[in-house]
């Protein structure tokens, strides 16, 4: 299996809004709604921010939203605040494979 | 509040073995499933292995199975990695993480230790 793909760098500017995608396969994000994504602020472990595509763990801020087309997951932050600046990785699991992670984003806050 | 603390990094040859543990709190440990994660320094994450809460299924990524084996002690709260024949390529950041909801697995690492660094090199 390979990774996910995901683009290298996105940028915007606070209180804009930017959207990080996740492209798969149907026998992975495609095909079921076991997507997540992290995020990892530099020297410190990931945080779990959206699981099953669409919903946010408790104290997960709502300026975080998930969403799938297809083969493809995002990830779309709104409000930018420069706290959101950091590495950003999405990871699917087929219902009885492994998990993928994508290969991160690196958001800068301009 | 959950704590996952890794220790058992450091450097060490090609070939030759290292055995990573984490202790938990702060959280039922013996009711999730558990994994390891991997990071290579500057480089993304990468899944390595996951044990359920019973221990009795483990899975392994293709680049370690048949040289690392997770293992987990409920009565101490502790899981652990033992890593075989290690190569340059296992170098990285070794992350334990727990696994969202109880019982089987999911794949949602909800939380996460600081990690501990295994280089392998002569």
């Amino acid at each position: 299996q390979s990774a996910l793909t995901q683009p290298a760098s996105v940028s915007g500017s606070p209180g804009q809004s930017i959207t990080i995608s996740c492209s798969g396969i149907s026998s992975d994000v495609g095909g079921y709604s076991y997507v997540s994504w992290y995020r990892q602020h530099p020297g410190e472990a990931p945080k779990l921010i959206i699981y099953d595509v669409i919903n946010r763990p408790f104290g997960v801020s709502n300026r975080f939203s998930g969403s799938k087309s297809g083969n493809t997951a995002s990830l779309t932050i709104s409000g930018l605040q420069a706290e959101d600046e950091a590495h950003y990785y999405c990871s699917s699991s087929a219902s009885s494979s492994t998990p993928l992670f994508g290969g991160g984003t690196k958001l800068t806050v301009l | 509040e959950v704590e996952l603390v890794e220790s058992g990094g450091g450097l060490v040859q090609p070939g030759r073995s290292l055995r990573l543990s984490c202790a938990a709190s702060g959280f039922r440990f013996k009711d999730y499933t558990m994994h390891w994660v991997r990071q290579s320094p500057g480089k993304g994450l990468e899944w390595v292995s996951s044990i359920t809460w019973n221990s009795f299924n483990t899975r392994y990524a293709d680049s370690v199975r048949g040289r690392f084996t997770i293992s987990r002690d409920n009565a101490n709260n502790s899981l652990h990695l033992q890593m075989n024949s290690l190569r340059a390529e296992d170098t990285a950041f070794y992350y334990c993480a727990k696994d969202r909801v109880g019982g089987g697995i999911n794949y949602y690492f909800d939380s996460w230790g600081q990690g501990t660094l295994v280089t392998v090199s002569s």
